[in-house]
């Protein structure tokens, strides 16, 4: 079954200190892959996605995310954290004829301490 | 901007009550989606939509149904609430064309709390 795996539930970093936050995905053709980010007592807004051609994709906020295929990895990355970064951080894939279904990791929260 | 509306953003029910969750869109998109949010869950979906009156059912569809009577309008129904559905729910439209970019917007969630 297709599936996503965020294996980290919760990371603390120092601000102004990279990141990199790990998503696997199992999903047998080639998949739409999403980072989206959810504040407190909020929705969720997309960072960024993947469908084809370059592997390293560019997000807002300063946010990338590179895809390897052969990892089935679609791992998060910023190179300087800021405060405002503390969040929660939701990989997805979508999948099924059409694109209809997106499935989600079970999300990774971030702490960002002084 | 696409804006995603839901209209209760916290509720308090008991058990057996009937609960109905609004989720409103400004604009003609055709995909709309139900998910619950639960802790080290992530989001699941419950239901959703590809045009008016139709709907489909996703990965935990128990104990909910969906109505969709016009395209910016697509509900939620606890036919009788219990606690174990005490979540954060979140109503989310595609945009773009179906085989489009598959990108969600969201609504900022309706917390229930199902005593």
């Amino acid at each position: 079954a297709q599936s996503v795996t965020q294996p980290d539930i919760h990371i603390t970093v120092s601000e102004g200190a990279s990141l990199e936050l790990r998503c696997n995905y199992s999903y047998g053709a080639t998949p739409y892959l999403f980072w989206y980010v959810q504040s407190p007592g909020q929705g969720l807004q997309l960072l960024l996605k993947y469908f084809s051609g370059d592997t390293l994709v560019q997000g807002i906020k300063g946010f990338e995310a590179e895809f390897k295929r052969s990892q089935s990895s679609f791992n998060l990355r910023k190179p300087s954290v800021h405060w405002s970064d503390a969040a929660e951080y939701f990989c997805a894939v979508t999948r099924g004829a059409g694109g209809f279904k997106t499935i989600f990791g079970a999300g990774t929260r971030l702490f960002v301490k002084a | 901007d696409v804006k995603v509306t839901q209209s209760s953003r916290y509720l308090v029910k008991r058990t057996g009550e009937k609960v109905f969750l609004e989720c409103v869109q400004d604009m003609d998109h055709e995909n709309m989606f139900w998910y619950r949010q639960d802790p080290g869950l992530g989001l699941r979906l419950i239901y959703f939509s590809y045009d008016v009156k139709m709907k489909e059912k996703g990965d935990i569809p128990e104990g909910y149904s969906v109505s969709r009577e016009k395209k910016e309008r697509f509900s939620l129904i606890l036919e009788s609430a219990s606690t174990n559905q005490t979540s954060m729910y979140l109503c989310a439209i595609r945009a773009g064309t179906s085989r489009g970019t598959g990108e969600l917007f969201f609504g900022e969630g309706s917390r229930l709390t199902v005593l």
